[in-house]
């Protein structure tokens, strides 16, 4: 079946530094998001991207549709102690001009933010 | 406000007992899911339902059932049958079963069986 592949798996980091994580597939797919869930709670969107090559920002995130349509990174800068929790890469595709609701999801990049 | 209410947050049970996860919506989303969280991993699909009095298997459905009898209520029951249910159980919704609506997400049950 279709996997992502997300890395790195979890990251340490200081606070203001900037973080970069990415997705990468076999497989192309038509739609990439990316969530973030905090410890307890349900995964909350953070970006979603539906066009090969787009690059969004929301606030300090910023995330890109890999031209290929096989990958995704999200970027965060100038990290803070509230960027912790767990971020995710979700993608779906088409399937014979159909479109479909199923979502694939990476593993899922631990964030740590020392303050 | 809207949102995906789920209940309860924790629940315990002894195996061999069936157990039935709530999930209620009031954002009018005609799309509603489920998925199983487990430490290190994504979220696997069990079920899904596209509109009302519908919905199809996921890719780990086995051992679990569901119902969509109303719009906003898609409750998740956990069966004996189902080998490791100690897991994080994710509702979520989406307006439409369609490629560009994304899923929204309730906070969780946490179901521990012993």
């Amino acid at each position: 079946g279709q996997q992502l592949n997300q890395s790195p798996q979890s990251m340490f980091i200081q606070e203001g530094e900037d973080v970069s994580m990415n997705c990468t597939s076999s497989s192309i797919f038509n739609t990439w998001l990316w969530y973030k869930q905090d410890p307890g709670e349900g995964p909350v969107l953070l970006i979603a991207l539906y066009k090969a090559g787009e690059l969004t920002s929301n606030g300090r995130l910023t995330a890109q549709f890999g031209i290929t349509r096989k990958d995704s990174f999200l970027n965060i800068s100038a990290s803070i102690p509230s960027d912790v929790g767990i971020y995710f890469c979700a993608a779906a595709a088409n399937a014979g001009g159909t479109s479909y609701g199923k979502l694939t999801f990476g593993q899922g990049t631990i964030l740590t933010v020392h303050p | 406000d809207g949102g995906i209410t789920q209940s309860p947050k924790y629940l315990f049970r002894k195996e061999g007992q069936n157990v039935t996860l709530s999930c209620e919506q009031n954002l009018n989303h005609d799309a509603m899911y489920w998925y199983r969280q487990d430490p290190g991993q994504g979220l696997r699909l069990i079920y899904y339902s596209q509109i009302v009095n519908d919905f199809q298997k996921g890719d780990i459905a086995e051992g679990y059932s569901v119902s969509r009898e109303k719009k906003e209520s898609f409750p998740l029951t956990v069966t004996s049958a189902q080998k490791n249910p100690t897991a994080f159980y994710l509702c979520a919704s989406s307006i439409q079963w369609v490629i560009n609506s994304p899923l929204h997400f309730g906070n969780g049950t946490r179901l521990t069986v012993t």
